[in-house]
């Protein structure tokens, strides 16, 4: 079955760097691109980024252009999102999402990151 | 002005129906954009429901019941998710979201209670 797996998380002090893991099976990695979406706690759902399913475009919304960067490994089945510079602000539960079309469509379970002062 | 605004909660009785809407930003014409309705309820990750712009350009998640239909009010530039049948099952968060200008948007989020 179509599964995305994070990894990653863990607390990290401010000003720090973490890099996130995004394992996925079940289905053709290389047909899809893949969004990161963060939910801080008690709080909604903000769109972190997306990588388009060849690489060749990635965006991004101005909370994190420049500090947050997302790649894609085809030998791995694996996306990535580095976080540099991290901020109190980015303490969420991230979650990994397959790209389907305009929008989304299936989710990990998400990993936490905490940023500590 | 937000660019997605969705009430922040919604109650509504067992087996009535709920009409959630998402009332995009003036210059942002609903009839142009898909929109897509997720659920998340507590301790889970959100989950796709749907896809809507029109009759003929809509998808339902797979084993989405189809008690989940979506809609748009052109008057009020919103889209609409419509739960009828209401279970208690159905109480969570709702998100909409929308692909515009290269990001993606997310609605604030109804809260609906079934009571």
């Amino acid at each position: 079955q179509v599964q995305l797996v994070e990894s990653g998380g863990g607390v990290v002090q401010s000003g720090r760097s973490l890099r996130l893991s995004c394992a996925t099976s079940g289905f053709i990695f290389n047909n899809y691109g893949f969004h990161w979406v963060r939910q801080a706690p008690g709080k909604g759902l903000e769109w972190v980024g997306v990588i388009w399913f060849d690489g060749s475009d990635e965006y991004y919304p101005d909370s994190v252009k420049g500090r947050f960067t997302i790649s894609r490994d085809s030998s791995k089945n694996t996306v990535y999102l580095q976080m540099n510079t991290l901020r109190a602000e980015d303490t969420a539960v991230y979650y990994c999402v397959r790209r389907w079309g305009d929008g989304m469509d299936v989710w990990g379970r998400g990993t936490s990151v905490t940023v500590s002062s | 002005q937000a660019v997605l605004t969705q009430p922040a909660s919604l109650s509504a009785s067992p087996g009535a129906s709920a009409s959630l809407t998402c009332t995009l930003r003036s210059g942002i014409n609903v009839g142009m954009q898909r929109i897509y309705w997720y659920q998340q309820k507590p301790g889970s990750p959100p989950q796709y429901l749907l896809r809507y712009k029109s009759d003929l350009d809509k998808n339902q998640g797979s084993g989405v019941p189809s008690r989940f239909s979506g809609s748009k009010d052109a008057s009020a530039n919103a889209g609409i998710l419509v739960i009828s049948g209401l279970q208690s099952e159905d109480e969570a968060d709702y998100y909409c979201m929308i692909w515009h200008s290269n990001v993606v948007v997310f609605g604030g989020g109804t809260k609906l209670t079934v009571l």
